[in-house]
């Protein structure tokens, strides 16, 4: 079965230094998602593309966060300066459409010293 | 404030009981998800209700949607230690241009 990859599975990084998460969704997955879980609770949502655009990012720290699907296939979220409370797991999802249940990729583990 | 409650937060049972776990909200969804989260890994989906009295088997798992499409229950029968993991609903808000609603979760771990 198709799979959402995501790399690295882990990360160490340095309060103020930079960081970045790469997601390839299920191939023809339109939808792309980036959340942010704290460990015991519900994923909360950063930002939703929808091919290349992105159509929700409300929630996104825009002042050290960014997130591009360029090609409208992978994606990449970055974090500069990283802080201590970004330390978190963050997942990506792919849906063949807005409508459509959510594939999750097994996420990346970040811990901000 | 959280617009989908789920309850119990945490809930550690012996193998072979019956649980129930609950999310509810006071506000009307198009449908309901269901995930089951183990550690270290992303959610996996379970089931999807949309229709208001739906219940849906998975096995030992029954899923049933409010008549109002406010709240939504999971029913595991003969809980099994593989039950373990974090149980979450994700609820897509009628008319809020299909924006997923997540539940902080209810963990559950089935003692052997």
């Amino acid at each position: 079965e198709a799979e959402v990859a995501q790399s690295p599975r882990y990360k160490i990084t340095e309060k103020s230094q930079a960081v970045a998460f790469w997601c390839d969704p299920i191939s023809g997955h339109a939808t792309l998602y980036w959340y942010r879980q704290i460990l015991g609770q519900g994923p909360e949502l950063l930002v939703q593309f929808q091919d290349e655009s992105v159509v929700d990012d409300s929630q996104l720290p825009k002042d050290r966060f960014s997130a591009e699907r360029l090609k409208g296939v992978d994606s990449t979220l970055k974090i500069q300066p990283a802080e201590l409370g970004d330390s978190a797991m963050y997942l990506c999802a792919s849906s063949l459409s807005s409508l459509s249940p959510l594939h999750f990729g097994n996420g990346t583990r970040l811990t901000v010293t | 404030t959280q617009l989908l409650e789920q309850s119990p937060q945490f809930l550690s049972i012996q193998e072979g009981e019956n649980l129930t776990v609950y999310c509810n909200s006071s506000s009307v969804f198009s449908s309901l998800q269901w995930y089951r989260q183990e550690p270290g890994e992303g959610p996996v989906l379970l089931v999807t209700v949309v229709t208001g009295g739906e219940v849906k088997k998975l096995k030992r798992l029954t899923f049933q949607f409010g008549d109002a499409r406010k709240d939504s229950s999971l029913h595991i029968t003969a809980a099994q230690p593989g039950d373990t993991g974090l149980y979450l609903c994700a609820g897509d808000l009628l008319d809020s241009n299909y924006q997923l609603i997540w539940g902080a979760g209810t963990k559950l771990i089935i003692k052997p």
